[in-house]
């Protein structure tokens, strides 16, 4: 199972928005809707965002949010602040009952 | 308050095992889907494995990196679920983190694992 693929890096200024794709597969991201999104920051662990492609966990902010269209699914950050720079990764299940994450962004706030 | 604590994790020499675990707290373990996942130093986040609970036959899968030589089990009357590493290769070097839910709700802080003769 191939890594699902995010651009390396994506910047925006503070206020602005910006959008990170993740594309995959009909095999994966475009077979089912358990597309999820994570926050990494330097040395911490991985933080749910979006889970099953557009939904919100309680905490989060309303800044954030996620779509699908097809093989790809996307993550918006509206808005941008100095916090939300990290690194963002997608995930997906499979067709073969497992789960696989995407390559990685990172955000840079300029 | 929430939490998964990973412990286990160390120095492994090539084709030796090592075995992790996660306990639980805070939440409905027994309900709960356990995944484990790894991060190379500088690198992406890697999915290793699943575990279901017991109202799906405790089913587990693998990637295909490490099927056949890793395996995930659980205790749920010890909150805790594990993972056991077998024929170790220098590349399974990396942070362990374990995480729950099939969304992978929750995640531990992670416990570091080092394959080196």
């Amino acid at each position: 199972q191939s890594a699902l693929t995010q651009p390396a890096s994506v910047s925006g200024s503070p206020g602005q928005s910006i959008t990170i794709s993740c594309t995959g597969t009909s095999s994966d991201v475009g077979g089912y809707n358990y597309v999820s999104w994570y926050q990494q920051h330097p040395g911490k662990a991985p933080k749910l965002m979006i889970y099953e492609v557009s939904n919100r966990p309680s905490g989060v902010s309303i800044r954030f949010s996620g779509s699908k269209s097809g093989n790809t699914a996307s993550l918006t950050i509206s808005g941008l602040q100095a916090e939300d720079e990290a690194d963002y990764y997608c995930s997906s299940y499979t067709t073969s009952s497992t789960h696989v994450f995407g390559t990685g962004t990172e955000v840079t706030v300029l | 308050e929430v939490q998964l604590v990973e412990s286990g994790g160390g120095l492994g020499q090539p084709g030796g095992s090592l075995k992790l675990s996660c306990a639980a707290s805070g939440f409905t373990f027994s309900g709960s889907a356990m995944h484990w996942v790894r991060q190379a130093s500088g690198k992406g986040l890697e999915w290793v494995g699943r575990i279901r609970t017991k109202a799906n036959s405790y089913a587990t899968t693998y990637a295909a990196s490490v099927k056949g030589r890793f395996t995930i089990s659980r205790d749920d009357s010890k909150n805790t679920a594990y993972l056991q590493m077998n024929s170790l290769k220098t590349e399974d070097t990396a942070m362990y983190y374990c995480t729950s839910d099939t969304a992978m709700v929750r995640w531990g802080q992670g416990t570091l694992v080092t394959v080196s003769s």
